[in-house]
């Protein structure tokens, strides 16, 4: 079955702690990308990457990191520097990055206490 | 600087009759529009998209218009069923991904 999966569905931490979200897919896409929702802001861009090894900043990327060493996986760690980190986090992926939708995953909804 | 925009952040429809999700966007540049549905908890799922090079799109209950005079886009949903409670996003596509509107809630209601 091909998809996009983000685990786990719910998280928990501590303030201070850094924490690494997963995101894996088989679609054989090579664009990948990381949004947060925060009630009544609709979907805002972390970070994507078109291409392993390279990723580009979004528009919230400040206190977050990314990596992309293989294709299918773009896991997103939410440091201790992201002001506030509780939020429902999804991943997507795309065939290209222009002119193709994006295909999402169930997301992961991060509580920080 | 918000570049897509959807004004009504909520809007109720009676079933069976026609839902019409408005967006507006900044730049004439921007080549390629996709409308998203999402319920609570989950992804969201792609609905339907458009290319500035057409007016208008349409797959089965939904249709998108597209008007680049006026940098305005609209869902057309009829008939308007029960499935169909959800937030909708609007957004455009461009090299650094899709940038979306803050969402309008579409309720039916019975």
């Amino acid at each position: 079955d091909g998809g996009i999966t983000q685990s786990p569905k719910y998280l928990f931490r501590k303030e201070g702690q850094n924490v690494t979200l997963s995101c894996e897919q088989n679609l054989n896409h090579d664009a990948m990308y990381w949004y947060r929702q925060d009630p009544g802001q609709g979907l805002r861009l972390i970070y994507y990457s078109q291409i392993v090894n390279d990723f580009q900043k979004g528009d919230i990327a400040e206190g977050y990191s990314v990596s992309r060493e293989k294709k299918e996986s773009f896991p997103l760690t939410v440091t201790s520097a992201q002001k506030n980190p509780t939020a429902f986090y999804l991943c997507a992926s795309s065939p290209r990055t222009v002119g193709y939708e994006a295909f999402f995953g169930q997301g992961t909804r991060l509580t920080v206490v | 600087d918000q570049q897509v925009k959807q004004n009504s952040p909520s809007l109720s429809v009676q079933e069976g009759r026609i839902s019409i999700l408005n967006c507006d966007y900044t730049n004439s540049m921007f080549d390629y529009f996709l409308w998203y549905k999402k319920y609570p908890a989950e992804g969201p799922t792609f609905l339907i998209s458009i290319s500035s090079i057409k007016d208008k799109n349409e797959d089965g209950r939904f249709t998108v218009f597209l008007n680049k005079s006026a940098k305005h886009l609209s869902l057309h949903i009829v008939p308007s069923q029960p499935g169909d409670s959800a937030v909708y996003f609007c957004a455009r596509g461009g090299a650094d991904g899709l940038t979306f509107g803050k969402g309008t809630h579409l309720i039916i209601q019975p």
